[in-house]
């Protein structure tokens, strides 16, 4: 089975730019969380989707926002870009019963840099 | 708020030295416990999961165990091979996915 897939790997952007970036999921996982890491702060949870709906949302301000297609592919994107959000940015997969807890996969990320 | 803190932030053995790293974690209903493991550049890859106190899981060189307050991965005989940063994650009751992550272990296994 192919993994999670994320493109582009790497991104160069100037402040005040926005960018998206994208996800593939496991086949036949329908969940799709991102995650933004930084040496600083670690992994942190974005936002969550599950059949097309945000299920769930971190801490970040409203520049940060996603979607999700009726495929279970992802984007999200980052409006009005400052140069603290410079990171990699994860996705990761799960099959998700809503009651019993999976497993996360994750793809390689995206790595941002905003100049 | 869930919280989860790893311990140490890094730790250098020799090749066969056995060690354990740890991850303590607050949460209000623990749904589940996961290690991964990261190599630099990349996504973290799933090592286990855990889900209640008393529980274990073994692969390979690495065994994980839990308690109602914190998890411990065991590395056994480790090689070079096994040099990465292993991370500990808590997903809480709340019926959502979100993972909350502590700042991982860095650990550098020296031939």
């Amino acid at each position: 089975k192919a993994g999670v897939t994320q493109t582009p790997r790497y991104l160069i952007k100037t402040r005040g730019q926005q960018v998206t970036l994208s996800c593939s999921p496991i086949s036949g996982h329908r969940s799709v969380s991102w995650y933004q890491q930084t040496p600083g702060q670690g992994l942190q949870f974005l936002f969550e989707y599950f059949s097309e709906t945000q299920r769930n949302k971190g801490n970040f301000p409203g520049r940060f926002s996603g979607r999700q297609f009726s495929n279970s592919r992802s984007e999200m994107n980052v409006s009005t870009l400052e140069l603290g959000d410079s990171a990699l940015y994860l996705c990761a997969s799960s099959l998700s019963s809503g009651q019993k807890s999976y497993e996360q996969y994750f793809g390689p990320g995206t790595r941002l840099t905003v100049t | 708020e869930d919280q989860v803190t790893q311990s140490p932030e890094a730790l250098r053995l020799q090749e066969g030295e056995s060690s354990s790293l740890n991850c303590s974690y607050t949460v209000s209903g623990l749904r589940g416990l996961f290690w991964y493991r990261q190599d630099p550049g990349k996504g973290p890859e799933f090592l286990f999961t855990l889900y209640s106190a008393g529980e274990e899981k073994e692969k390979e060189r690495l065994k994980a165990t839990l308690t109602k307050k914190e998890s411990f991965l065991h590395i056994t005989a480790p090689k070079p091979e096994d040099s990465a940063t292993y991370l500990c994650a808590v997903q809480d009751d709340f019926g959502n996915e979100k993972l909350t992550f502590g700042t991982g272990t860095r650990l550098t296994i020296i031939p």
